[in-house]
């Protein structure tokens, strides 16, 4: 069955870094984009970008561009979400997700399966 | 950068009465050379992920209870339960596909009467 299981919870300083992981399995890696969901507390749920898994290319929202690294790592089949320079309203939860197949005419980028959450945060 | 808006907020029900969500796009979210509305609904349980509901506006996720109907198109969608359940207290989210920046709807909060 499909999963993806996510690393633990951090708690990081301001102006410091966190890089999240989320090991797919159930499924061939390369077939679907994964993507990095983030909930701020008792808030929404606000896409940070995807990493296209076959290739490593990469879309971010303008909310995080410049601040925000995502690399996938095909022997090991897991994404990496590094977020840089942290602030307070960083704290949240962090998911990955998988949505859209790589290689794909219809963009179906809805999300089917969701890792369990990371929580991030961020505090002096 | 495509905004979603859901109504209302929140809403009490009693348990076996309908629930409708609406949620409505700042600009159509449907494609005319396929046909499809690039929409989709999720359900997250308190300390839960998101789960997936509903997709192409109207196609119910593998497993998911036919009490879940999704409808609408352009611009404007509804998530419906036709008998809600003790087990459907949650928060209700729309999503649109159509584009990236993907983006979500803030969130429709049910609960039972």
């Amino acid at each position: 069955q499909v999963q993806l299981v996510q690393s633990g919870a951090e708690v990081q300083k301001p102006g410091a870094s966190v890089k999240v992981s989320c090991k797919a399995s159930g499924y061939p890696f390369t077939s679907h984009l994964i993507s990095w969901v983030r909930q701020a507390p008792g808030q929404g749920l606000e896409w940070m970008g995807w990493v296209r898994t076959f290739n490593g290319y990469t879309d971010y929202s303008q909310n995080f561009q410049g601040r925000v690294t995502m690399t996938s790592d095909t022997s090991t089949s897991t994404v990496y979400m590094e977020l840089r320079n942290l602030r307070s309203d960083d704290t949240g939860v962090y998911y990955c997700a998988r949505g859209g197949r790589s290689v794909t005419t219809d963009g179906e980028y809805y999300f089917d399966y969701w890792g369990q959450g990371s929580l991030v945060t961020v505090s002096s | 950068d495509i905004v979603m808006t859901q109504s209302p907020d929140s809403l009490a029900v009693s348990l076996g009465e309908r629930v409708t969500i609406d949620c409505k796009s700042s600009q159509s979210v449907f494609f005319s050379s396929n046909g499809h509305n690039y929409l989709a609904w999720y359900q997250q349980k308190p300390r839960q992920p998101p789960r997936l509901l509903i997709y192409w506006a109207s196609t119910r996720e593998f497993g998911v209870p036919d009490r879940f109907s999704g409808s609408g198109s352009g611009t404007d969608f509804t998530l419906t339960i036709s008998s809600l359940q003790a087990e459907d207290v949650a928060v209700y989210y729309c999503q649109q596909y159509y584009t990236i920046p993907l983006t979500f709807g803030g969130g429709t909060k049910v609960e039972i009467k």
